[in-house]
């Protein structure tokens, strides 16, 4: 029963360039979060989506991110013309339910940017 | 009124010694409070957590006390062994949904 799956686990893009981090969740989870964790920080979260439904993007930049999950496959967090600010760990977590379960996390993506 | 404050931020502390780590919350309506421990390059993993109607929790070495009225609630770790050393979050939770407002951590150093 494998746990929850970020890849890549590393990334580097050059400023301006487009990331793609992809996270699918653990096996009957269908309630994905998406937290950034600044050096030296606390995670801060970004977004809750369900299979095709951004329910909460309340921690999103307005502008270059975005986040899907679609019914077949990985949910995705999309970073357009990436700046030295992105570069961070993104940890994604799962739960089955949407409340009052606990949810687990990836072991990141840590994203430079140069 | 989102925010959880923790501290200290690091904390050296001897093997067999007691490992001490405070958070406190404004926001009243958090209903879950769990302390999560990551090593590096890990994810964070679930070590403990309490709710507001319970004023200590303990598992193990690990114990959770919750003091509600003066909204804070802390971390001891009894008898810290090297392999304890890590980076703690303290956690809450809102009713509605999963998500969480972490405080900023605390980096934690067992010397043998």
């Amino acid at each position: 029963n494998a746990g929850v799956m970020q890849n890549p686990r590393h990334l580097v893009r050059r400023r301006g360039q487009e990331a793609r981090l992809r996270c699918s969740p653990m096996k009957g989870h269908s309630h994905v979060y998406w937290y950034r964790q600044l050096p030296e920080e606390g995670l801060k979260f970004m977004v809750y989506l369900q299979k095709e439904n951004i329910i909460d993007e309340s921690g999103m930049p307005k502008e270059r991110f975005s986040a899907e999950f679609p019914k077949e496959g990985p949910s995705i967090l999309r970073i357009q013309q990436v700046v030295r600010g992105d570069s961070a760990a993104y940890f994604c977590a799962s739960s089955p339910r949407p409340r009052n379960t606990e949810a687990f996390f990836g072991q990141g993506t840590r994203l430079t940017v140069v | 009124q989102q925010q959880v404050k923790q501290s200290p931020q690091s904390l050296i502390v001897q093997k067999g010694g007691i490992s001490i780590i405070n958070c406190a919350y404004e926001n009243t309506a958090f209903d879950y409070f769990p302390w999560y421990q990551q090593f590096p390059g890990k994810g964070p993993a679930l070590l403990i957590a309490i709710r507001p109607d319970v004023s200590e929790k303990k598992e193990g070495r690990f114990t959770i006390s919750f003091n509600k009225s003066a909204k804070q609630f802390s971390l001891h770790i009894m008898d810290s062994q090297p392999g304890d050393s890590a980076t703690y979050f303290c956690a809450a939770r809102l009713g509605a949904g999963n998500m969480l407002t972490f405080g900023g951590g605390t980096r934690l150093m067992v010397k043998p």
